[in-house]
């Protein structure tokens, strides 16, 4: 089947990196993505990697792509309060292509401590 | 603003009814799409539609219904056939000129009582 995997829990104290790792399925799979999202909130898109990239910078956040493993990761910079959220993986697996249907991870909730 | 709204925020429902859940866009977006949202389970599809007048089961398409009359809009009747209807529902749009990217709404929490 299908899975994109990922840690359910990460915690880090304020001003430290972030790291949250995904794995997923389909080596074929055109773009990757993050969302966060906030409690009681919709998902909102963080950003966004093609598979012909292997790094991506925007700001405080870098996106690490190994097609070989199949690894993703989000790295945080500087975190901050405010980005405690669950955070989600997903990719659009070549079975959903015609649908554009994206999969998504379980998510990891990252809290900050003070 | 352009953006996708959600209504209810909040919505309860006793057993045996069919409620409806509102999604509406005005993004101009042709793909819609609804999924569930349970604690640990990350999100599951229930039924998307490419364009109006058409749409295709997700993954747990058992007790939801859906209809696309109108580009804008997405309705999800949840009915009594949903036997665990509680859990938190998403709408979301594509843009597929823009790296196939979703925009969400805000979504509806529906809870039986």
């Amino acid at each position: 089947g299908e899975d994109v995997e990922q840690s359910l829990f990460l915690s880090v104290r304020e001003g430290d990196s972030s790291v949250i790792n995904c794995t997923y399925t389909d080596s074929s799979s055109t773009y990757l993505y993050w969302y966060k999202q906030e409690p009681g909130a919709g998902l909102q898109l963080l950003t966004y990697i093609f598979s012909n990239m292997d790094m991506k910078q925007d700001q405080r956040l870098t996106v690490l792509l190994n097609k070989k493993d199949k690894h993703l990761s989000l790295r945080i910079a500087d975190t901050q309060t405010g980005d405690s959220a669950i955070y989600f993986c997903a990719e659009i697996p070549t079975s959903g292509a015609g649908s554009y249907q994206l999969t998504f991870g379980k998510g990891t909730k990252l809290s900050v401590i003070p | 603003d352009g953006g996708i709204t959600q209504s209810p925020k909040y919505l309860f429902r006793k057993e045996g009814q069919n409620v409806t859940l509102s999604c509406e866009q005005n993004l101009n977006h042709d793909a819609m799409y609804w999924y569930r949202q349970d604690p640990g389970q990350g999100l599951r599809l229930i039924y998307y539609s490419q364009i109006v007048n058409d749409f295709q089961k997700g993954d747990i398409a058992e007790g939801y219904s859906v209809s696309r009359e109108k580009k804008e809009s997405f309705p999800l009747t949840v009915t009594s056939a949903q036997k665990n209807p509680t859990a938190f529902y998403l709408c979301a749009s594509l843009d597929r000129a823009y790296n196939y990217g979703y925009t969400f709404g805000s979504g509806t929490r529906l809870t039986v009582v």
